[in-house]
């Protein structure tokens, strides 16, 4: 049963700096993996999907990475924005219809 | 092209009535998936259609929920006799007909259930 693990569970940083949100899977045995951003009381936005082929991408100031046989994942954002503040959540593709696993995700807080 | 529609957003029931929560996909998506997220839990898969098809259903619990994708309008996720614990918030998601698992998905607002 494929679990999925985000770290850390919440992230407080001042606006400006960089940082990296952490996700890992236990079965490396997936189609793609996708990341997103919720938030509160709102649906999810899709950020990036990144097919179990690829390694990383790109979109903005964000960028994702895949490293399936260790069952990682990260999601970088560069110079971080006080409109940045959310919940990432970190999804796991594990089937050929796309089923996805959700981790826990990170609550993200940017203040001015 | 309008995204994923949900409606209503917002439903309160009491115990024992039925709930029925409508999806209507992005134009040209054929996979409808329903997702549950209770309070301070993440989402959790619990269904996934095709047009009149239920491919898996693995995530729904076997009594009181149904879900449907006719061939014609949304797909409908029915709970029968609402108890406390199903006050959550259920998301639908759709993806395109063409290879479904390397296919992105897209989310609606979602329906917050409340059960009284």
């Amino acid at each position: 049963k494929q679990e999925v693990t985000q770290i850390p569970a919440a992230l407080s940083v001042p606006e400006g700096e960089n940082l990296v949100l952490n996700c890992s899977f236990t079965d490396s045995a997936i189609y793609n993996l996708q990341w997103f951003r919720q938030d509160p009381g709102k649906g999810l936005t899709s950020l990036l999907l990144i097919q179990s082929s690829q390694r990383e991408q790109t979109s903005g100031r964000l960028n994702a990475s895949l490293d399936k046989s260790s069952g990682r994942s990260t999601l970088y954002i560069a110079a971080s924005q006080p409109g940045d503040s959310a919940t990432y959540l970190c999804a796991v593709g594990g089937t050929s219809y796309g089923k996805l696993t959700f981790g826990q995700g990170t609550i993200l807080t940017v203040h001015p | 092209n309008a995204g994923v529609m949900q409606n209503p957003r917002h439903l309160v029931r009491r115990r024992g009535q039925e709930a029925r929560l409508r999806c209507s996909p992005m134009k040209g998506h054929s996979h409808v998936y329903w997702y549950r997220q209770l309070p301070e839990e993440g989402l959790k898969f619990m269904v996934y259609l095709q047009k009149e098809n239920i491919i898996d259903e693995s995530g729904m619990p076997k009594e009181r929920f149904s879900a449907e994708f006719p061939k014609e309008g949304p797909s409908i996720l029915r709970i029968q006799q609402v108890v406390r614990g199903d006050s959550a918030a259920y998301f639908c998601a759709s993806s395109p007909p063409l290879a479904g698992a390397y296919n992105e998905q897209f989310f609606g607002p979602g329906t917050r259930l409340t059960v009284l």
